[in-house]
């Protein structure tokens, strides 16, 4: 059975650091990973989709990595922002048909 | 991307009612939709894959005679908590994919059921 797994639970930082949030998974049979965004009380936001195939996905600031033999992947956040100040959750499937299985999640706290 | 719209985005219920929640594919059909809960600072667990025209498939722990999924059409799942009581009060969240596509999951804007 999938698990997934992200450290650090909550992390603070100021604004304009770079910061790289971790995930870990115990299948490297995946199909695909997602990361998304979740701000308190409201729904979920999809950041970036990468394929078994892929070894990274970039968008804006935001920058994922995938690396299925050791079972893991980072999301890097360049230059951060008060407003990047959320959950962010990893998610892995292990086919086009299967749900996404989630981590927990790492709350991140960007300071002014 | 493909758009997944779910109703009510809260709804506030008594005790031993029963409340359903839609969720709809508005741009592609989806034979297969995916309902999670979440609970307060916790992540997103399945609850069960809803499969149009067929049985929903329930996750270990999740009661079909109280959580009651019906996919009757390529574009609408419908949950009903029946009998809700207090520690029903979740964050319920739909999920579906466009067929023969990237695999992308996308999740509908959840419903918030706070049961009194």
């Amino acid at each position: 059975k999938q698990e997934v797994t992200q450290i650090p639970a909550a992390l603070s930082v100021p604004e304009g650091e770079n910061l790289v949030l971790n995930c870990s998974f115990t299948d490297s049979a995946i199909y695909n990973l997602q990361w998304f965004r979740q701000d308190p009380g409201k729904g979920l936001t999809s950041l970036l989709l990468i394929q078994s195939s892929q070894r990274e996905q970039t968008s804006g600031r935001l920058n994922a990595s995938l690396d299925k033999s050791s079972g893991r992947s980072t999301l890097y956040i360049a230059a951060s922002q008060p407003g990047d100040s959320a959950t962010y959750l990893c998610a892995a499937s292990l086919s086009g048909n299967t749900p996404l299985v989630f981590g927990k999640g790492t709350r991140l706290s960007v300071i002014a | 991307g493909a758009v997944v719209s779910q109703h009510p985005s809260w709804v506030i219920c008594k005790s031993g009612t029963s409340v359903k929640i839609e969720c709809r594919s508005l741009d592609f059909q989806a034979t297969t939709m995916f309902w999670y809960r979440q609970f307060p600072k916790q992540s997103l667990m399945l609850m069960a894959t809803s499969n149009e025209g067929s049985k929903a498939t329930y996750e270990q722990g999740v009661e079909k005679d109280k959580f009651l999924i019906n996919h009757a059409s390529l574009t609408l799942s419908t949950l009903t908590v029946t009998s809700a009581h207090p520690e029903d009060s979740s964050f319920y969240i739909c999920s579906a994919r466009v067929p023969g596509s990237t695999g992308e999951l996308f999740f509908g804007e959840g419903s918030r059921l706070t049961v009194l």
